[in-house]
């Protein structure tokens, strides 16, 4: 079946620097990449969502300038955390939809922020 | 997109059957039901998928009425390992809109 590979798993990093995260699809071609966000305890939050090739569409209240979502091919997409600071301290989830596959998620990133 | 409403958590012991009812009044002629399972730490895992009538997989059923205005997705015989949260989704997936979550149901199995 159709698997999406989502790295790093898990990421400490300093107050004010910038984390990526890469969600690459492996046996499909995902014309749709979305990003989740996840607080403890609670349910999935749409961020944004991005077609490959062109400017991602951000969720009411997502900062674009904060996190820059890039769609290059039809297999990677990345999210950059910019300026980071402690509350982005999240689980942050990928999902790839292809042209006749379903929805699959990555294996989330747990992002710390110190 | 259709709203869903699911119990927020659920006990059980191992062996029983569980079953998770989910609400989706304003379902569209559209909108298919979706399933998933999501542990801890882990990216939500697809557990079933149905239209009407009644869904069967290796893992679990899915009953929809007639009328699709709600769902039950019925785990036989649950183990320890099946405690997570079950999430159910409505909506179009022929087309490119992403998922929307509900609360989700935390469903807790004991020995």
């Amino acid at each position: 079946g159709a698997v999406v590979s989502q790295h790093p798993s898990w990421v400490i990093c300093k107050s004010g620097t910038s984390v990526k995260i890469e969600c690459r699809s492996l046996d499909f071609q995902a014309t749709t990449m979305f990003w989740y966000r996840q607080f403890p305890k609670q349910s999935l939050m749409l961020m944004a969502t991005s077609n490959e090739g062109s400017k991602a569409t951000y969720e009411q209240g997502v900062e674009k300038d904060k996190f820059l979502i890039n769609h290059a091919s039809l297999t990677l997409s990345t999210l950059t955390v910019t300026s980071a600071h402690p509350e982005d301290s999240s689980f942050y989830i990928c999902s790839a939809r292809g042209r006749e596959s379903g929805y699959t998620f990555g294996s989330g990133t747990r992002l710390t922020v110190v | 997109l259709a709203k869903t409403t699911q119990p927020i958590s659920m006990d059980s012991y191992e062996g029983q059957e569980v079953n998770i009812t989910c609400s989706h009044n304003n379902i569209a002629t559209n909108d298919y039901i979706t399933w998933y399972q999501q542990f801890p730490s882990q990216g939500p895992r697809f557990i079933i998928q149905g239209y009407k009538t009644k869904v069967t997989n290796e893992v679990a059923s899915l009953f929809i009425p007639a009328d699709r205005k709600s769902s039950t997705l019925s785990l036989p015989r649950v183990s320890l390992s099946d405690t997570a949260v079950y999430y159910c989704l409505v909506g179009d997936i022929t087309g490119r809109r992403a998922l929307t979550f509900g609360s989700g149901t935390r469903l807790q199995v004991q020995p």
